[in-house]
């Protein structure tokens, strides 16, 4: 079946603009995450949305930056007035649950986000 | 606050050759990930351990989980070419919550 998709692929933007970037999770998936991997580094954790529970935002790295997720479907994470520092690749993954257990987390390809 | 370090970071070795990374972490957790991530590329799964002494093995490659000395390998035998990637181990605190990362290795077999 089809995996995690984002999109846009990659995005070129400038200093001070907003950003969205889009995530489609695996169907049925009812955890969703962000993660951001800046260049040759390992992944950091963003956010983390779990079936209509309240949002874990405790990686969110300032108040630039929002996540919002409809339902059990798309998520979209917001970056407002971009800096340099924001330049990375911006991971999506969700993940199933059965009997109270989470299972892996399956990535999707990225966004590459560069602040010019 | 979780931290996880492999070691080393940065791997080159031959092919045939065998090899160990290490994953240690910093708290009680008994779900250990193993990820592998090409250049340009997103993150493939390639091993979930969910207890201890739990023992994974695909191909080359051989995973293992000791829970008590918080401690995880990732044993390559005989490398070849095609292994060489980053190699990130992941740890979540709580089933389903987030996953904390390690820096990664990064793996070079050379012919």
């Amino acid at each position: 079946g089809a995996g995690v998709s984002q999109s846009p692929s990659n995005k070129v933007t400038e200093k001070g603009k907003d950003v969205e970037l889009r995530c489609d999770p695996i169907s049925g998936h009812t955890a969703l995450y962000w993660y951001r991997q800046r260049l040759g580094q390992g992944l950091e954790f963003l956010i983390y949305f779990q079936g209509n529970s309240a949002p874990d935002k405790s990686g969110l790295p300032s108040d630039r930056f929002s996540a919002e997720r409809t339902g059990e479907s798309v998520s979209t994470l917001t970056i407002q007035r971009t800096q340099q520092e924001d330049s990375a690749v911006y991971l999506c993954a969700s993940s199933s649950r059965s009997g109270g257990i989470y299972y892996e987390q399956y990535f999707g390809p990225g966004t590459r986000l560069t602040v010019t | 606050e979780l931290k996880v370090e492999q070691n080393p970071l940065f791997l080159s070795m031959q092919e045939g050759k065998n090899y160990t990374i290490y994953c240690n972490y910093s708290t009680t957790s008994d779900r250990l990930y193993w990820y592998r991530q090409d250049p340009g590329k997103s993150l493939e799964s390639l091993f979930v351990l969910l207890s201890n002494g739990a023992v994974k093995q695909e191909g080359r490659l051989m995973a293992s989980l000791d829970t008590k000395a918080r401690l995880s390998t990732l044993h390559i035998t005989a490398a070849v070419h095609d292994l060489s990637a980053t190699y990130f181990c992941a740890v979540d605190e709580t089933s389903g919550s987030r996953l904390t990362f390690g820096e990664g290795t990064q793996l070079t077999v050379n012919p």
